[in-house]
């Protein structure tokens, strides 16, 4: 079975501009979360989605924002782009959402420079 | 306010001997943990999980060890191999009633000497 994809891998941006990424969940997997990580500050929960709803959102600014799809692949977008957004952005799918016990599987994550 | 602390960055350790990486946590609402281990230029990878109804956990070279009353969790691996090398992140579900599904660890960088 094939892994978490995320595209693309790498992306370089300068300030100002919108930037979106794609992650596409284990086949069957219906639960796909967003995470930025930067150096020192571990995983920072974005958002998580299930059935095309977003059910979760972390403390960050409304330029980021999220959708999912009825295949359960999802897209993250950052807007009007600024330095500090420079971090690996990874996304995680879990068979279903709203459960305690449920473990979530990685992408390998899209390197975002931004200039 | 970091909910999921892993306070030492680094830690290095002779291989065949054991590695042991802490968690401490701060939410009595977390009821179930995780660790993952990180290559670079790679997702986290699931490792092992314990739920707060246990103590103990284990997966061959790997056992997580739960302290409830001391919010601590610590992974155990024995004995520490080379490949092992990686960035350990420990990870807390904070359930249908917290806002975050998982609160991660600012992470532990484990390097075994050969």
């Amino acid at each position: 079975k094939a892994g978490v994809t995320q595209t693309p891998r790498y992306l370089i941006k300068t300030r100002g501009q919108q930037v979106t990424l794609s992650c596409s969940p284990i086949s069957g997997h219906r639960s796909v979360s967003w995470y930025q990580q930067t150096p020192g500050q571990g995983l920072q929960f974005l958002f998580e989605y299930f059935s095309e709803t977003q059910r979760n959102k972390g403390n960050f600014p409304g330029r980021f924002s999220g959708r999912q799809f009825s295949n359960s692949r999802s897209e993250m977008n950052v807007s009007t782009l600024e330095l500090g957004d420079s971090a690996l952005y990874l996304c995680a799918s879990s068979l279903r959402a709203g459960r305690t016990q449920e473990t979530q599987y990685f992408g390998p994550g899209t390197r975002l420079l931004v200039l | 306010d970091q909910q999921v602390k892993q306070n030492s960055p680094s830690l290095s350790v002779q291989e065949g001997r054991i590695s042991i990486l802490n968690c401490d946590y701060t939410n009595s609402m977390f009821d179930y943990f995780l660790w993952y281990k990180k290559y670079p230029a790679e997702g986290p990878t699931f490792l092992i999980s314990i739920s707060s109804i246990k103590d103990k956990n284990e997966d061959g070279r790997f056992t997580v060890f739960l302290n409830k009353s001391a919010k601590h969790l610590s992974l155990h691996i024995v004995p520490s191999q080379p490949g092992d090398s990686a960035v350990y992140f420990c990870a807390a579900s904070a359930g249908l009633s917290g806002t975050y599904k998982y609160i991660f660890g600012t992470g532990t960088r484990l390097k075994v000497l050969a």
